[in-house]
């Protein structure tokens, strides 16, 4: 079956401390995967694609198909990353995204 | 440009109620979503549409109905409210479906089914 998990629902820490988001998937084939993230009050937006390998506003992700995880991650947190981070997967020709349940990254000051 | 609208933005429904949910895109794009996301749950596929004319049943689609006669609209249709279909409901499209393709997503319609 395919699914995405997110282990954490709340991430907190302080600014300019490294952000690790975690997402473990199961999909049989190539997966292609994603991340997309929702600020306050604005609609839900990609962040960035495994396939582009790109890093957007100093976050990467690395897929990893032994561990079957696509962790996002950032050296040094800042206020403005505070968000939900969803990580989906494509789930199929009809292009459906497979959405984990999301985690809230929250970063002090 | 103004990317993916959805109308309404908050409704509340009585059961047994119907409702049309707005959608609407601007980009051109061939594929279009419906998702529905309970709290502290990911979003679910509801339906989808690969083109005008053609549109297929996705995860959860009970209690549901959509339309695609545009490539514009795919607005989605709640027939006999329940409150099992109180949720955010967004609508989002792509250019493609195959692919690492960005989906772009409207603002949500908080539904309240009491």
């Amino acid at each position: 079956a395919q699914r995405v998990t997110q282990p954490e629902k709340l991430l907190s820490v302080f600014k300019g401390a490294p952000v690790e988001l975690k997402c473990n998937y199961s999909y049989s084939g190539s997966p292609e995967l994603f991340w997309y993230v929702q600020y306050s009050r604005q609609r839900l937006q990609l962040l960035l694609r495994h396939i582009s390998r790109e890093s957007i506003k100093g976050f990467t992700a690395d897929l990893n198909k032994g561990e079957t995880s696509f962790h996002l991650k950032k050296p040094f947190a800042q206020e403005e990353d505070s968000a939900m981070y969803y990580c989906a997967l494509n789930g199929g020709s009809q292009g459906n995204l497979i959405f984990g349940k999301g985690t809230k990254l929250s970063v002090k000051p | 440009n103004a990317g993916v609208t959805q109308t309404p933005k908050f409704r509340i429904l009585k059961i047994g109620q119907s409702m049309t949910l707005q959608c609407t895109q601007d980009m051109n794009h061939n594929y279009m979503y419906w998702y529905r996301q309970d709290p502290g749950m990911g979003l679910k596929l509801i339906y989808y549409s690969v083109g005008a004319g053609i549109t297929d049943k996705g995860e959860v689609p009970n209690g549901y109905n959509v339309s695609r006669s545009t490539t514009e609209d795919f607005p989605l249709r709640l027939e006999l409210a329940a409150p099992s279909q109180t949720s955010v409901y967004f609508c989002a499209s792509s250019r493609q479906g195959v692919g690492s393709y960005e989906q772009y997503f409207g603002p949500g319609t908080r539904l309240t089914v009491t």
